[in-house]
Parts: structure tokens; C-alpha cells; sequence
């Protein structure tokens, strides 16, 4: 099974300031036959199921706030909220969706400092 | 719209069984493959397994396999989680979600119903 660790399990940042989470599959999830990488990154309010934010690993899903970006390739990436809101405070979830049995990272709970 | 509506959750005791259905609604349901993941309280997403379209090939999780059973109806838009040997480490919210537009994520979710087991 592939393994995502996710880091740092929870952060604080103030509201404008950028807020990083990272994400490590213990194998590869870049698919070289459409060259996509199987990541995909959730929000998730109290209360509330998951929502999709970014897909194949850089995607923003219609709808999210461009201050959500995601990046990296392989086994290392990186969500990124560039300008953190108020709204944004919640835990998010990496998975790969490279292979079965799909993977979630633990969660970073992110919060206002 | 798109809309997954789960039901039948509920509180079981140990070793016993629960079905759980899935209602999907406004998309071409015979097309998506549909998945459960559950979330026991204050603990994170975990993927239970699923169901691709025709011919109805199906995964599931470690944790559950050879426990739990995924089925679906195309002809009435319905998934289903049948759910045996049921221990107190299933108690969870259980979500359905699917992949309606093709890509490689759960673009389409439920809002999840509770399974205690208990005895």
C-alpha cells in the first residue's frame, strides 16, 4: 500500500500570510502514460464531508479561491494557501489516487495565530 | 445538481451486520465508479473501498475486507455498503463519493451517516 505522511500535523499563521502543508507518498503516483501525478488535496470544515480542492496535484478545482495552490511531482508535494482567510481554517487531506488501495494523508489542522 | 444522500446507519452490536445505501442523483450514475470512506470521530479520512461501473469491479481497504461487500443497482441510482462482522473499531461517519467528471478525484460527496457499534 502506498504510504502518505503528511506534515506538519497542525499550523498557525496569521490571517494574510501564507500557510504550506506537505505531502510524501512512499512511491511514486506520477502516471507517465498522460503524465499526471494522482494527488489530490481536501478541505474539510466541522461538521461538513471533504471538498475537493486540487486535482492531479496542481489542478484547482472550479470554484476554489486562487489563493489554493498545489504543486510538486513524484513522491513530494505541496499545498500551498497563499494569503490565508478566516474561512480557511480546517483540517486538509492529501490521497493519492494512483492505485488501490487509495491513501489519505493524517490531516494538517490549520488555524489562525 | 449532484447529490449522494447515504442511509441506514445506526447502532449495531459487535458481529452484526448493516446495510448502507447511497442515492445518487444528477449525473450519469451507470458511468462513475463509486466509492465509501469513512471517519471515526476526530480522526482522519479512510478509504473503505469501491465499485467501477460495468462489469462491477471491486477494491477494498485492509481493514475491512472479507467483512464488507460493495454493490450497486445503475437501473435505480443506488450504491451499497453491506457491512458484516462488524467491530467496535468500524463506528464511524460513513461517506459515499464519486468521480463524476472524469478526473482523479472525489468530486461528489455525501454528507456522511453514523454507524456506532457498540454493544
Amino acid at each position: 500500500d502506498i504510504v502518505m505522511t503528511q506534515s506538519p500535523d497542525s499550523l498557525a499563521v496569521s490571517l494574510g500570510e501564507r500557510a504550506t502543508i506537505n505531502c510524501r507518498s512512499s512511491q511514486s503516483v506520477f502516471y507517465t502514460s498522460n503524465n499526471k501525478n494522482y494527488i489530490d488535496w481536501y478541505q474539510q470544515k466541522p461538521g461538513q464531508p471533504p471538498k475537493l480542492l486540487i486535482y492531479w496535484a496542481s489542478t484547482r478545482e472550479s470554484g476554489v479561491p486562487d489563493r489554493f495552490s498545489g504543486s510538486g511531482s513524484g513522491t513530494d508535494f505541496t499545498l500551498t494557501i497563499s494569503s490565508l482567510q478566516a474561512e480557511d481554517v480546517a483540517v486538509y487531506y492529501c490521497q493519492q489516487a494512483f492505485t488501490a488501495p487509495l491513501t489519505f494523508g493524517g490531516g494538517t489542522t490549520v488555524e489562525i495565530k | 445538481e449532484v447529490q449522494l444522500v447515504e442511509s441506514g446507519g445506526g447502532l449495531v452490536q459487535p458481529g452484526e451486520s448493516l446495510k448502507l445505501s447511497c442515492a445518487a442523483s444528477g449525473f450519469t450514475f451507470s458511468g462513475s465508479p463509486m466509492h465509501w470512506v469513512r471517519q471515526a470521530s476526530g480522526k482522519g479520512l479512510e478509504w473503505v473501498g469501491h465499485i467501477k461501473r460495468k462489469p462491477y469491479a471491486t477494491e477494498y481497504g485492509a481493514s475491512v475486507k472479507g467483512r464488507f461487500s460493495i454493490s450497486r443497482d445503475d437501473s435505480k441510482n443506488m450504491a451499497y455498503l453491506q457491512m458484516g462482522s462488524l467491530k467496535v473499531e468500524d463506528t464511524a461517519v460513513y461517506y459515499c463519493t464519486t468521480v463524476v467528471r472524469g478526473i482523479s478525484a472525489f468530486d461528489a460527496w455525501g454528507q456522511g451517516t453514523m454507524v456506532t457499534v457498540s454493544s
